[in-house]
């Protein structure tokens, strides 16, 4: 079946830090991936994707490239704010001719707190 | 995307009760799902929404304990039957608006207390 995994969190960095948020995963096909951001107290928001090896997905600052020869689809922002303190998820869904299952496989989940 | 409403957005419940949730989208979509998320966990699905027909649930989920409706292409509900305090979750509708597209979009999510 499919997995993801996540780095273990949570994360705590200062502003203005570099974010990286390792996420490996494992599945039978060709997946789409995907980084959800749960801000506290809200529902889920899709934040990037991507769904062919080697595309980059980017959105407001954060950035994650599809690596399917390690299977990665690591997070990456330059300069955190306070504001992107959050839960992380990466996620992938399984294709099939074009037409997607629709239903995700989550990780753990990261916590990440910036400081000021 | 799509905008999706979620009611109630929290409840605290007795056990032994029940509760039904509702999903209203703003357009119609192809397919529905919910998801459970525990306290500190991650999501996991209980079950895709079929329109018209029962529901297909995940492993270690049954409609008895989690009976799922959806009626039409913009509405479902999930009924938490003979709730116990380890039913307390965020309970999540997501929906996928074309087969075609690959990403899910989701409601705010019930917060669910069961004392």
């Amino acid at each position: 079946g499919n997995s993801v995994t996540q780095m273990e969190g949570p994360v705590t960095l200062s502003e203005e830090a570099f974010l990286t948020i390792n996420c490996t995963y494992t599945a039978t096909g060709y997946p789409s991936l995907f980084w959800y951001v749960q801000y506290p107290g809200e529902g889920l928001q899709l934040l990037l994707k991507a769904t062919k090896a080697d595309d980059k997905g980017s959105n407001k600052g954060f950035e994650a490239t599809y690596r399917k020869e390690t299977t990665s689809f690591h997070l990456e922002k330059g300069s955190v704010q306070v504001s992107d303190s959050a839960v992380y998820f990466c996620a992938l869904t399984e294709n099939a001719g074009g037409t997607s299952y629709g239903k995700l496989t989550f990780g753990q989940g990261t916590i990440l707190t910036v400081h000021p | 995307s799509a905008v999706i409403s979620q009611k109630p957005s929290r409840d605290i419940c007795q056990r032994g009760t029940s509760l039904t949730i509702q999903c209203q989208v703003d357009s119609q979509v192809t397919m529905m799902f919910w998801y459970r998320q525990q306290p500190g966990q991650s999501l996991t699905l209980i079950a895709t929404a079929n329109q018209g027909s029962e529901a297909t649930y995940e492993s270690g989920f049954v409609i008895d304990k989690f009976p799922i409706s959806r009626p039409n292409l913009t509405f479902s509900t999930l009924t938490v039957s003979n709730m116990s305090p380890e039913d307390s979750s965020i309970y999540l509708c997501s929906v996928q608006t074309d087969t075609w597209r690959t990403e899910a979009f989701f409601g705010q999510g019930t917060r669910l207390t069961v004392v």
